[in-house]
């Protein structure tokens, strides 16, 4: 298994409240991606990082910030959290980036915002 | 824009019986195309993916894909599910000059004994 963790696993939070995500990685791809998973939406991209300081948006950016300061780790803050974040996210990582390179998933932490 | 359709969001079916998740996408330029599967509280693994040559793929586990540009689909199939097959099955594509993967909404696939 490729050595993807996130943290926290699990995290219940109140609307307003800012919140971080943890993903970390060990495989020293250069490529990371966070993604929200949603019944009936399947997995959208929210921003994704090509390297080290280099990120780009995704599909559904707004509300979401991101930060890599070093390759093994990507963060995903909401600045103020609202009930809409609630969600599953999920941390992605590819060696290249390329359409054919495969990405490999973290297990998801489960977010909560009431 | 590229997207995904995955016309069934439930499909129930008895152990050892065929099974087809269908997929279909939109694109205005050449794709590459994915099946993911997600077991209950797990992340998602690649089962199988198609970027050229033959338009039939196949994975480990018995699944297989087709490719068809006419149809725009990638339908998935197994000729005899097993009860551990029950899962949730994410088709995706990618531009053939992108970074990026696409979704669909996703198939749960229930396989009663």
């Amino acid at each position: 298994d490729a050595g993807i963790t996130q943290s926290p696993r699990h995290k219940v939070t109140e609307t307003g409240t800012p919140v971080t995500l943890r993903c970390h990685q060990t495989e020293n791809h250069r490529y990371m991606y966070w993604y929200r998973q949603d019944p009936g939406h399947g997995l959208r991209l929210i921003h994704y990082s090509y390297g080290v300081k280099d990120t780009d948006k995704g599909e559904v950016s707004d509300g979401y910030s991101v930060s890599r300061s070093k390759t093994e780790d990507f963060l995903l803050t909401l600045e103020s959290a609202t009930s809409s974040q609630t969600s599953v996210y999920f941390c992605a990582i590819s060696e290249s980036g390329t359409h054919y390179n495969e990405q490999f998933f973290g297990p998801g932490t489960r977010l909560t915002v009431l | 824009a590229q997207s995904v359709t995955q016309l069934d969001s439930q499909v129930p079916v008895f152990e050892e019986a065929p099974v087809e998740l269908r997929c279909n996408y939109s694109s205005s330029v050449s794709v590459y195309l994915f099946w993911y599967v997600q077991y209950p509280n797990q992340g998602l693994q690649l089962l199988l993916k198609y970027l050229s040559g033959s338009t039939l793929v196949k994975s480990i586990n018995g699944f297989e894909a087709e490719f068809n540009k006419s149809q725009t689909s990638f339908h998935l199939r197994k000729p005899s599910v097993h009860i551990s097959d029950t899962a949730e099955y994410f088709c995706a594509v990618s531009e053939s000059e992108g970074n990026k993967l696409v979704f669909g909404a996703g198939t749960i696939l229930r396989v009663k004994s």
